[in-house]
C-alpha cells in the first residue's frame, strides 16, 4: 500500500530564507508526483507535476525533485515571502493503488 | 474559464437528513474526481469519472454515499442519510489527463452534519 509521507508538519521561517519540503513514498512505481499549495478555506492549486521518467520542474522561484528510486521528492522555495505562506501537499500517482495519494502536507509559515 | 465551481460553499445539516453537493468542472476537462479532507485522515479520493462513466468508487465509504455524472459539465455527490462523521470538506477536481493528469480543483464544500 503506497504511503506519502511529508516532514516536517510546520515550518515558520523568516522572510527571503531559501527552505526544502520533504515528501517521501513507500512504492517507488509511481506515474507521476505532484505538489499543491493550499490557502485557508481554500482549495489545492497544482504548483509542480514531475513525470516519473523527469528528475525536476521549476517554475519561478520553486523548484521540485524526483528521486523515484530514494522513494522521496522536495520542494525547494527561494527567498521566501509571506505570500508564500500555506500548506503545501505532495501526491503520488500510481503504485499498486493505481491511485494518487496525498500526503498530510507541510504548513509554512513565512514571517515578515 | 472560472475554473472548477461548487456548490453550496457550507452546508448545514442535521443528522439523518440528504446532503447534494454540486460540481461543474473545467469545460474540456474529460475527467472530474470527488475528494473528502478531514484533519485525521487527510484528503481522500471517494470517486472517480472519466468521460462521465465511474472509474473507481471503491473510495466511497458507505451505500449511504453515491455520485452522478449525467453529462460533462455537471455532478452530484448525494449523501442520505447524513451522519456527524460525514462533516468534512468536500472537494472537487477535474482534468484532462484522467487521474494522472494535472489537478485542478473547487473552493470546496464545508458540509457540518449536526
Amino acid at each position: 500500500k503506497q504511503e506519502v509521507t511529508q516532514i516536517p508538519a510546520a515550518l515558520s521561517v523568516p522572510e527571503g530564507e531559501n527552505l526544502v519540503l520533504n515528501c517521501s513514498f513507500t512504492d517507488s512505481a509511481i506515474y507521476n508526483l505532484q505538489w499543491f499549495r493550499q490557502d485557508p478555506g481554500k482549495g489545492l492549486t497544482s504548483l509542480l507535476l514531475i513525470q516519473s521518467s523527469q528528475r525536476e520542474q521549476t517554475s519561478g522561484r520553486l523548484n521540485a525533485s524526483l528521486d523515484k528510486s530514494s522513494g522521496r521528492s522536495t520542494l525547494y522555495i527561494a527567498a521566501s515571502q509571506p505570500g508564500d505562506s500555506a500548506t503545501y501537499l505532495c501526491a503520488v500517482g500510481g503504485g499498486n493503488t493505481g491511485k494518487l495519494i496525498f500526503g498530510q502536507g507541510t504548513t509554512l509559515q513565512v514571517k515578515p | 474559464d472560472a475554473g472548477v465551481i461548487q456548490s453550496p460553499r457550507h452546508e448545514v445539516t442535521e443528522m439523518g437528513q440528504e446532503v447534494t453537493l454540486r460540481c461543474k468542472p473545467i469545460s474540456g476537462h474529460n475527467s472530474l474526481f470527488w475528494y473528502r479532507q478531514t484533519m485525521m485522515r487527510g484528503l481522500e479520493l471517494l470517486i472517480y469519472f472519466n468521460n462521465n462513466v465511474p472509474i473507481d468508487d471503491s473510495g466511497m465509504p458507505e451505500d449511504r454515499f453515491s455520485a452522478k455524472m449525467p453529462n460533462a459539465s455537471f455532478s452530484t455527490l448525494k449523501i442520505q442519510p447524513s451522519e456527524p462523521r460525514d462533516s468534512a470538506v468536500y472537494f472537487c477536481a477535474s482534468s484532462q489527463g484522467g487521474e494522472y493528469g494535472k489537478l485542478f480543483f473547487g473552493s470546496g464544500t464545508q458540509l457540518s452534519v449536526l
